[in-house]
């Protein structure tokens, strides 16, 4: 089993551009979300799924986008990068929407730089 | 607000010497809790986790954590520390019936051989 596979590992962006990480997991999970990490601050929710065509805002919210149109997928957009989004970025799933039920699951992480 | 809170921020320690870390939550009613721990360079993993019955859980590579309702604490414990402990440790819970979980600003752990 792949897990919860994320790319790119790390990426370069300058200030404006847009960009989107991708996340996918094959275990048939669920609840996915995504985490930044930083410095100091530990992992902090951005958002996060319930199944197909639900998502909602964790934490940190703004400058970010996702959808989730399929189990597997649960992609994560900056519209606008700005250097305040410089980030070490994590996507993680679990089984079922029950909390009760298990564990996160973690994908390896997505180093973003924005210049 | 519902949050996790870990009030070591790094801890520098002997091979050998005893480990407890720090973990206090504020949600009233059912909770599910657990220490995940981070090596350099790598995601996430779990440590242990609890969600009811005994309130001592025992998780890899000999770490356990004591749920103390009294408390509010979920502290990690380890008896003695190897090198390869060094890595960073993240608590985080969840309310029962939930489905955000939240995270502690997490501890560094630095073993020295």
């Amino acid at each position: 089993n792949a897990g919860v596979t994320q790319t790119p590992k790390f990426q370069v962006l300058k200030t404006g551009q847009s960009m989107t990480l991708q996340c996918a997991q094959d275990m048939n999970h669920e609840y996915m979300s995504w985490y930044r990490q930083d410095p100091g601050m530990g992992l902090r929710l951005i958002h996060y799924s319930v199944g197909a065509g639900i998502t909602d805002q964790g934490e940190v919210p703004n400058g970010y986008n996702v959808s989730r149109s399929t189990t597997e997928d649960f992609p994560l957009r900056l519209l606008s990068a700005a250097p305040s989004q410089t980030s070490v970025y994590f996507c993680a799933s679990r089984l079922n929407v029950d909390s009760t039920t298990g564990e996160l699951f973690f994908g390896e992480g997505s180093r973003l730089t924005v210049l | 607000a519902q949050s996790v809170s870990q009030h070591n921020h790094h801890v520098i320690l002997s091979e050998a010497a005893s480990l407890e870390l720090g973990c206090n939550y504020s949600y009233g009613g059912t909770v599910n809790l657990f220490w995940y721990v981070q090596y350099p360079g790598q995601h996430l993993q779990l440590l242990l986790k609890y969600f009811s019955g005994d309130p001592l859980v025992k998780g890899i590579k000999g770490f356990e954590a004591e749920f103390i309702k009294s408390k509010f604490s979920f502290n990690l414990r380890k008896p003695s520390v190897q090198w390869s402990d060094t890595a960073e440790y993240f608590c985080a819970g969840i309310p029962g019936g939930y489905q955000k979980v939240t995270f502690g600003t997490g501890t560094k752990l630095q073993v020295i051989p």
